[in-house]
């Protein structure tokens, strides 16, 4: 398996335009996650979907943030208006059903946002 | 939710085993106690979970006390590729991590 998959790797975009992060999960896995690393705050858990319906936004910052998951195997996390305080790692991580499986979780390899 | 502490960082020498302790005094019964990985600009890496009994998988093991207030990870034979933060991680509720600032681990060749 090819493992999480995310794009784009880096993005660069002005203070206010529309941000999207997209993410394919793991073949097969029921729960999908967006988190968010900073130096200052560390990563941390913005929402989570199970097969495809979001469970938890708690985390989500602002009404800035949207996300979504059509389907099993894509999800997207949106900013709009973008601010330089989002300039952040994103992570999404996915992973199976289960007692303890949720929290095995795999990650991608992250967008780099920088808003100027 | 229990928390955990952990030294800040450590270092290790090439070939040998890294020991890296986690202190989860208030850990409860149900509890899990998950371990992860960063190494430097990629997502952080699951490597090993465990309950009450001590556990082993090809990346690295897990010993549990008794007591379940601490574990260590331990790494048998640590490469220059296993340098990274290391966070010992104790369930919270509604699947959120919270990984904490964990140990970072330097490998020494």
């Amino acid at each position: 398996d090819a493992g999480v998959i995310q794009s784009p790797r880096h993005e660069v975009t002005e203070m206010g335009q529309e941000v999207t992060l997209r993410c394919k999960p793991i073949s097969g896995h029921d729960y999908l996650f967006w988190y968010r690393q900073t130096m200052m705050r560390g990563l941390e858990l913005l929402i989570y979907f199970n097969n495809n319906v979001p469970i938890d936004d708690s985390g989500m910052p602002e009404d800035r943030f949207s996300a979504k998951m059509p389907n099993a195997s894509f999800s997207t996390l949106k900013i709009q208006p973008s601010e330089p305080r989002d300039s952040a790692v994103y992570f999404c991580a996915s992973s199976l059903a289960g007692r303890a499986k949720p929290y095995e979780q795999y990650f991608g390899p992250g967008t780099r946002l920088t808003v100027t | 939710d229990a928390k955990t502490t952990q030294p800040t960082s450590m270092d290790c020498a090439e070939g040998r085993a890294a020991n890296l302790p986690c202190n989860h005094s208030t850990i409860s019964g149900n509890e899990y106690v998950y371990w992860y990985r960063q190494i430097h600009s990629q997502g952080p890496q699951y490597i090993i979970h465990g309950l009450k009994n001590n556990e082993t998988n090809e990346m690295a093991s897990l010993i549990i006390t008794e007591d379940r207030k601490s574990s260590t990870l331990i790494l048998p034979h640590a490469t220059l590729r296993d340098t990274a933060v290391y966070y010992c991680i104790v369930r919270v509720a509604r699947y959120n991590l919270f990984f904490g600032t964990g140990t970072r681990l330097t490998v020494i060749p």
